[in-house]
């Protein structure tokens, strides 16, 4: 069955400091995944996707993930974090018309 | 830009009313996509359309029911509404699924 696995609920880190969210999923053939983002009381906007090619992905707002077929997974990461980066962090696999969604990371980060 | 429009940010209804969630699209997409999100469950489909008139059952669609007469609108029903449909309501649109969704604001229902 298709599933995607968000294991941190919640994740706490200090401004300035490196982030790294995990995401795995469990998909039949080659995914489509995907990264959102989603700020309090919005919709959630699109990161950054993975088709094929370069396992490294980079998207909006510093963020980039990492494809690693062999592990199941797609982490995402920023080297630095911002104080604005604080939301709840979803990842997405593809299927026919609809998306798996992971059940979300939320993010604090302290000043 | 895709915009995706949800008629209502903030929605209070009665248990028993019929309730009505518009979403409006303005990038001619075929697929639409109605969500409800909780705390601790993420986001479950309710109901999805990938063509004008079609409609396909989500993950939970008891009651409720859809609407999609024209290509941009996609509409939510709750044809009675209860207390454990208070939620936050997602709508998003998509070309094609790998392309990814956009989404709207979101419609925070409270059934009282």
């Amino acid at each position: 069955a298709q599933s995607v696995t968000q294991p941190d609920i919640h994740i706490t880190v200090s401004e300035g400091a490196s982030l790294e969210l995990r995401c795995n999923y469990s998909y039949g053939a080659t995914p489509y995944l995907f990264w959102y983002v989603q700020s309090p009381g919005q919709g959630l906007q699109l990161l950054l996707k993975y088709f094929s090619g370069d396992t490294l992905v980079q998207g909006i707002k510093g963020f980039e993930a990492e494809f690693k077929r062999s592990q199941s997974s797609f982490n995402l990461r920023k080297p630095s974090v911002h104080w604005s980066d604080a939301a709840e962090y979803f990842c997405a696999v593809s299927g026919t018309y609809k998306y798996i969604f992971g059940t979300g990371t939320r993010l604090k980060v302290l000043a | 830009d895709v915009k995706v429009t949800q008629s209502s940010r903030y929605l209070v209804k009665r248990t028993g009313e019929k309730v009505f969630l518009e979403c409006v699209q303005d990038m001619d997409h075929e697929n639409m996509f109605w969500y409800r999100q909780d705390p601790g469950l993420g986001l479950r489909l309710i109901y999805f359309s990938y063509d004008v008139k079609m409609k396909e059952k989500g993950d939970i669609p008891e009651g409720y029911s859809v609407s999609r007469e024209k290509k941009e609108r996609f509409s939510l029903i709750l044809e009675s509404a209860s207390t454990n449909q208070t939620s936050m309501y997602l709508c998003a649109s998509s070309g094609t699924a790998n392309y990814g969704y956009t989404f709207g604001s979101g419609t925070r229902l409270t059934v009282v």
